[in-house]
């Protein structure tokens, strides 16, 4: 069975700087996609930044990067120059090959100005 | 258009009412999803349609009932709830099952009383 762990329940950044969120994850599986989304107060699940297994380039998007560890089931979410827009719950995610979704128990990040 | 829409956005509704949740979207994706999320939970998936057809269904009690009329609209039909049933209620799609990003809708919070 796949998990995902998020072991930083709530964090806080201040505007305009770096902020890391961690990630790991466990399976078997060889070939996946790792996700990160964003849910802010408006409860959307907006996805920030997706990364598939078989690269081992880091997904860069915009201020949002990921470092992946594949050996080491790592996935950490990296914020720069953080806005206060980012403030929100934000969830690693697990895709498996039939598709399903596994999430994190989430991290709520506050930025504060 | 690049979004999935769910209404109503609230519904409080008893024990013995019937009711429906709507979900749809524009895009052309012909797998849609539900996922059930309690408060300061992440999301569960509950079940996928992929070309209108179900394609999983993660144990959900009968008294969810989902449907798919057709390939923009994704319903899930309740009655005889119970109390613990209440949380948000997430739609998402995807351009097929498996592949590309995921779409969530802002979903409707469903309080049973």
């Amino acid at each position: 069975a796949q998990t995902v762990t998020q072991s930083q329940p709530e964090m806080s950044v201040q505007e305009a700087e770096t902020v890391t969120l961690s990630c790991t994850y466990d399976t078997s599986e060889n070939n996946y996609y790792l996700f990160w989304y964003k849910q802010p107060p408006s409860r959307q699940m907006i996805l920030v930044i997706r990364q598939e297994a078989y690269k081992q380039q880091n997904a860069t998007e915009n201020r949002f990067s990921v470092n992946f560890q594949k050996a080491a089931k790592s996935f950490s979410l990296k914020i720069s120059d953080s806005q206060l827009g980012d403030t929100a719950m934000y969830f690693c995610a697990f895709r498996d090959n039939f598709n399903k979704f596994y999430f994190g128990s989430g991290t709520k990040l506050n930025v504060k100005p | 258009d690049t979004e999935v829409t769910q209404t109503p956005k609230h519904l409080v509704m008893g024990m013995t009412n019937k009711k429906s949740l709507k979900c749809e979207q524009h895009m052309g994706h012909r797998a849609m999803y539900w996922y059930k999320q309690k408060a300061k939970k992440p999301p569960e998936l509950m079940f996928v349609y992929s070309y209108e057809k179900l394609s999983i269904n993660e144990s959900v009690p009968s008294r969810f009932s989902p449907e798919c009329p057709n390939s923009s609209l994704l319903n899930l039909h309740l009655h005889a709830l119970q109390p613990e049933d209440s949380a948000l209620y997430l739609c998402a799609s995807s351009q097929v099952l498996g592949e590309g990003r995921s779409f969530f809708g802002q979903g409707t919070r469903l309080t049973v009383v």
